[in-house]
């Protein structure tokens, strides 16, 4: 079936350090692709989104890139804040008569001032 | 204000007295989900709905009962909860198809002494 494996955190990282988070999947088709972001005590909000081969998800300095060759949606940030402290979900989506979603089991990101 | 309602956002309970957690949002949208998340385990699917009585098991439904009488509402049912059932459940909202994202609600924090 399908799944998802991000890496295991935490990660801690000192502010302005890059951030990688890696993920990869396994799919029958062509998922949909996506990173959430849960901060402290609230719900998960989309960070980005791919829904393609080669596509690029970008929002608040985060990218992620769908590679289908190596089923990977690895997301990465260039300077990381403290206000990036937070879990970052990795999820796929794929229609096959019905829709579900599969996240990844979370990754735990503090970054230090 | 578009957004994903439940209630409660606490709960403690004794072993075998029946629950239901609420769920309600106001964007109009076919899909609703319903997510246990646990250390390690990420977030895990319970149940879901396509739309008004259409639902159907996620990954872990055992203990849970849900309906979708309106669109707007998809309550989570636990007839008789067990300690195994302590965890933090989300509920969720998107539009049709694989590439649209979820609107999460805000969580409830369930414990079952």
């Amino acid at each position: 079936g399908n799944s998802v494996t991000q890496m295991e955190g935490p990660v801690t990282l000192s502010e302005e350090a890059f951030l990688t988070i890696n993920c990869t999947y396994t799919a029958t088709g062509y998922p949909s692709l996506f990173w959430y972001v849960q901060y402290p005590g609230e719900g998960l909000q989309l960070l980005l989104k791919a829904t393609k081969a080669d596509d690029k998800g970008s929002n608040k300095g985060f990218e992620a890139t769908y590679r289908k060759e190596t089923t990977s949606f690895h997301l990465e940030k260039g300077s990381v804040q403290v206000s990036d402290s937070a879990v970052y979900f990795c999820a796929l989506s794929e229609w096959s008569g019905t829709y579900k979603y599969i996240f990844g089991t979370g990754t735990r990101l503090k970054v230090l001032a | 204000e578009a957004q994903v309602t439940q209630n409660p956002r606490y709960l403690i309970t004794v072993t075998g007295k029946k629950l239901t957690v609420t769920c309600s949002q106001n964007m109009n949208h076919e899909y609703m989900s319903w997510y246990r998340q646990d250390p390690g385990l990420g977030l895990r699917q319970i149940y879901y709905s396509m739309n008004v009585e259409v639902t159907d098991k996620g990954d872990v439904p055992e203990g849970y009962k849900v309906s979708r009488k309106e669109k707007r509402n998809f309550p989570l049912i636990l007839e008789s909860p067990s300690p195994n059932q302590t965890s933090l459940y989300f509920c969720a909202s998107s539009l049709q198809g694989a590439k649209n994202i979820q609107y999460f609600g805000a969580g409830t924090r369930l414990s079952v002494l």
